[in-house]
């Protein structure tokens, strides 16, 4: 499968855990961007990545929440001490970097908090 | 004044209807344009990129008016597959960078 790839899909943690979402982007794109997505709600950007380098992270809560796309490896978005409020679709696209190209998403990971 | 506006709807229409949603964006340098389809629950899909000249696929059209800076998508002959969230997204950057600007989403069910 050549398409990006999430995991886990499905994620409990209960509150003040941790969680921890992974995201491999297409072959031959570099280019990251997370979304949440709360119930019955529109897709919220939260942060744009390049290969160690964020290049965007104006939708990112300034607390708790983190981003790194390394030189190897999947790119990470971490959440430390969940609350409810975290319980969300987070999606992840990504493309080559060239202006007329479009964003390819993976299925998502689902993120609950007891 | 958001960055790329949609009507939210519903837009509930018979099977076999034409139905045309519109988009509309802020940012004069957007670079490129494309719209999106989600179903609930499930990730957004490619469905068009939009051309400055306007594109057909199949049963959809897409059109760019970069002179009001707004696009549209007309479904023609409507599907009860159909029935979905579409979404409009402008692509802005520079330098290798690009951002990809998404509306909230239009809501269209199709009606046996």
């Amino acid at each position: 499968n050549a398409g990006v790839m999430q995991n886990p899909r499905h994620l409990v943690r209960r509150r003040g855990q941790e969680a921890r979402l992974r995201c491999s982007p297409m072959k031959g794109h570099s280019h990251v961007y997370w979304y949440r997505q709360l119930p019955e709600e529109g897709l919220k950007f939260m942060v744009y990545l390049q290969k160690e380098n964020i290049i965007d992270e104006s939708g990112m809560p300034k607390e708790r929440f983190s981003a790194e796309f390394p030189k190897e490896g999947p790119s990470i978005l971490r959440i430390q001490q969940v609350v409810r409020g975290d319980s969300a679709a987070y999606f992840c696209a990504s493309s080559p970097g060239i202006s007329n190209q479009p964003q390819h998403f993976g299925d998502g990971t689902r993120l609950s908090i007891l | 004044r958001k960055e790329v506006e949609q009507d939210p709807g519903p837009f509930n229409v018979p099977e076999g209807a034409t139905v045309a949603f519109n988009c509309t964006y802020s940012n004069s340098a957007s670079q490129s344009f494309f719209w999106y389809r989600q179903d609930c629950r499930k990730e957004p899909k490619l469905l068009m990129s939009v051309y400055s000249s306007g594109n057909e696929d199949g049963r959809f059209t897409a059109q760019l008016n970069r002179a009001s800076q707004y696009i549209s998508l007309l479904i023609r002959d409507s599907k009860l597959s159909d029935s979905a969230t579409y979404l409009c997204v402008v692509n802005v950057g520079t330098s290798g960078t690009y951002k990809y600007i998404f509306g909230t989403g239009t809501r269209l069910k199709v009606l046996a």
